[in-house]
């Protein structure tokens, strides 16, 4: 089946830092992804839209200066969280489309600021 | 904007029994397409069921079984012969066609008790 491969696992930063997670579609072509937010105990609520080439679409309340968002292939969509503060603290989760409309799952990123 | 409504919180089911676990949703769309996803404590999504809306038919993948009622908005997954592998988080989504995310209810945690 299609794997989707997301990295950092598991990052702990500084608060003040910026932190940059991968999502890459490993087998397939992926011209758009998705990424979500997970706090503990609660829904995925989804942040942005990832375009191949172009710029990203942001939910209304997250702040596109602060998670950045780049899709320069089609196989690879980072998510930077810029000056990042506790608050920023939360399981961050992309998901990938392929040409047949299906949707695959990296397996988050458990981001912690301390 | 479509929404998708999970009634229940927290449902419990005795090993080897059958649970039901319940959704609505709503939406004015008239293709789309709803899911099942478990997350099991390592937060891995993982694609329980899927259910085509112009199907009829309701989708099965062996002990897991769906009554969508497209008039109702409603999708219900049905878990046969519970084991203790079940135990997890439940979330209903909802997709339009094309190249949209998925957006999710806010879940049900399934206990099985041995």
């Amino acid at each position: 089946g299609a794997v989707v491969s997301q990295h950092p696992s598991r990052v702990i930063c500084k608060s003040g830092t910026s932190v940059k997670i991968e999502c890459r579609s490993l087998d397939f072509q992926a011209t758009t992804m998705f990424w979500y937010r997970q706090f503990p105990k609660q829904s995925l609520m989804l942040m942005a839209t990832s375009n191949e080439g172009s710029k990203a679409t942001y939910e209304q309340g997250v702040e596109k200066d602060k998670f950045l968002i780049n899709h320069a292939s089609l196989t690879l969509s980072t998510l930077t969280v810029t000056s990042a503060h506790p608050e920023d603290s939360s399981f961050y989760i992309c998901s990938a489309l392929n040409l047949n409309e299906k949707l695959f799952f990296g397996s988050g990123t458990q981001l912690s600021v301390l | 904007a479509q929404t998708v409504t999970q009634s229940q919180p927290e449902m419990s089911v005795q090993e080897a029994e059958t649970v039901t676990l319940s959704c609505t949703y709503d939406t004015s769309e008239s293709d789309y397409y709803l899911f099942w996803y478990k997350q099991p404590p390592s937060r891995q999504m993982i694609l329980v069921i899927r259910q085509e809306a112009y199907k009829q038919q309701n989708a099965t993948e062996n002990r897991f079984s769906v009554n969508f009622q497209k008039a109702a908005k409603s999708f219900s997954l049905k878990i046969s012969d519970s084991q203790l592998g079940d135990a997890a988080m439940y979330f209903c989504a909802y997709r339009n066609s094309g190249n949209t995310p998925l957006v999710f209810g806010k879940g049900t945690r399934l206990s099985v008790i041995a």
